[in-house]
């Protein structure tokens, strides 16, 4: 049972490089998303997609792109990276709306320096 | 400023006995989740609490859903050294079910 699959498990990035974290599961799962979790801040949603071709911004978008060309696989693109860019981000999924359970990756950790 | 707040931040006990974690907010939620993390992996669900006043039993675990849908406790009773993890609260707003506001957790230690 794969789930939800992310890589890399880690990255080293310099300052103003760009990189994509990649999301893929296969649940068949309408709803992906991506949060970043810092150290006693809990998990921050960046953005969220409800399907293939739509996708949507969650409460930290800023310097993150994303698309979703397929159920299966929500890349995460980060653009310029900036150290308060350095976290551990986590992928997601859910079949649907609240109330249903939402699986998560095992997570990648980002640093920037 | 967190939409959950959950206290207290760290919690460290015996094996054997029990603690309590809160989760408290001024919104009302449509529904609310207690997951818990171990380090270096996602977060796995625990529960989901859908009614004001639910009381959900897990094994040794507790989970109360405030009557007024604002707040949320998690009972562990006789703690075990297996139970030692971040416990995460969650919840949808009536107006966003799709996105899961988490409060910033409850790191317990269960010493053997």
């Amino acid at each position: 049972n794969a789930g939800v699959t992310q890589t890399p498990k880690f990255r080293i990035l310099k300052i103003g490089q760009s990189m994509t974290l990649q999301c893929t599961q296969d649940m068949n799962h309408n709803y992906m998303y991506w949060y970043r979790q810092d150290p006693g801040m809990g998990l921050k949603l960046i953005y969220y997609s409800v399907g293939a071709g739509i996708t949507d911004k969650g409460e930290v978008p800023n310097g993150y792109n994303v698309s979703r060309s397929t159920t299966e696989d929500f890349p995460l693109r980060l653009e310029l990276a900036a150290p308060s860019q350095t976290s551990v981000y986590f992928c997601a999924s859910s079949r649907d709306l609240s109330g249903n359970t939402i699986y998560f990756g095992e997570g990648s950790w980002l640093t920037v320096v | 400023t967190q939409l959950l707040e959950q206290s207290p931040q760290f919690l460290s006990i015996q094996e054997g006995e029990n603690l309590t974690v809160y989760c408290n907010s001024s919104s009302v939620f449509s529904s609310l989740q207690w997951y818990r993390q171990e380090p270096g992996e996602g977060p796995v669900l625990l529960v989901t609490v859908v009614t004001g006043g639910e009381v959900k039993k897990l094994k040794r675990l507790t989970f109360q859903f405030g009557d007024a849908r604002k707040d949320s406790s998690l009972h562990i009773t006789a703690a075990q050294p297996g139970d030692t993890g971040l416990y995460l609260c969650a919840g949808f707003l009536w107006s966003n079910d799709y996105k899961l506001s988490f409060g910033a957790g409850t790191t317990v230690t269960v010493r053997a």
